[in-house]
């Protein structure tokens, strides 16, 4: 069982629609991150959070919005979406920067835009 | 740029056979390198290497770090059908940074 829990697992929606993801996570740890996977290709970086504060963002248009509400909580709003979005997408958490540790995965959300 | 490569691609071998997987990387401030497994979901996590020398094992797996050349291997001994995946290599800076690499997509026929 992951500690890392997403919601919803699938998601389909249309390119005027406002939708978001949600991630959680128990594991005490305070850095948080949105991925974008494409298939066949790796993880691709899209917005971090260390103590709650966006620390990271990778370029992403601003369709995609995040959103940390508190440390164990990170959303992903969704707005006005395009096809080419069609991703899973994935939420990680892991220690910050002062400690070693890894990445833990949620399980993603699969979206699709029509 | 934080870069990380990996080889092979892509590995077709039979149930039984033993596999070495690569990853070679180019990072600033390195901090730690971590190995996942990844079926139809989320990556799951094998190995995480941080000092040179000092093999992991688990079972059939086991990863080796080389800080001086830059690079680290996955080995997996006998394998089995259930080893098929995309084995992924990542490097992590001293910030937050996770850099993952291209993935190496493994089959095991029986």
């Amino acid at each position: 069982d992951t500690e890392v829990t997403q919601t919803p697992k699938h998601l389909v929606m249309g390119m005027t629609n406002k939708k978001s993801l949600k991630c959680e996570q128990h594991m005490g740890h305070r850095a948080m991150y949105w991925y974008k996977q494409k298939a066949k290709k790796p993880p691709e970086l899209m917005f971090v959070y260390s103590y709650e504060k966006l620390s990271i963002n990778e370029s992403v248009p601003s369709r995609f919005s995040p959103e940390c509400p508190n440390s164990s909580l990170l959303n992903l709003h969704l707005h006005a979406l395009q096809p080419e979005d069609s991703a899973l997408y994935l939420c990680a958490s892991s220690q910050p920067r002062q400690e070693v540790g890894e990445l833990f995965f949620g399980e993603g959300s699969r979206l699709t835009v029509l | 740029e934080d870069k990380v490569v990996q080889s092979p691609l892509s590995l077709v071998v039979h149930e039984g056979d033993t596999v070495t997987l690569n990853c070679s990387y180019e990072v600033t401030n390195f901090r730690s390198l971590l190995w996942y497994k990844q079926e139809k979901k989320a990556p799951t996590f094998l190995f995480m290497l941080t000092s040179s020398g000092i093999e992991k094992k688990s079972g059939r797996l086991s990863s080796i770090l080389d800080k001086k050349e830059l690079f680290s291997i996955l080995n997996i001994t006998a394998t089995q059908t259930g080893d098929s995946a995309v084995y992924l290599c990542a490097v992590r800076d001293y910030g937050q940074n996770f850099v993952f690499g291209p993935g190496t997509r493994l089959s095991v026929l029986p």
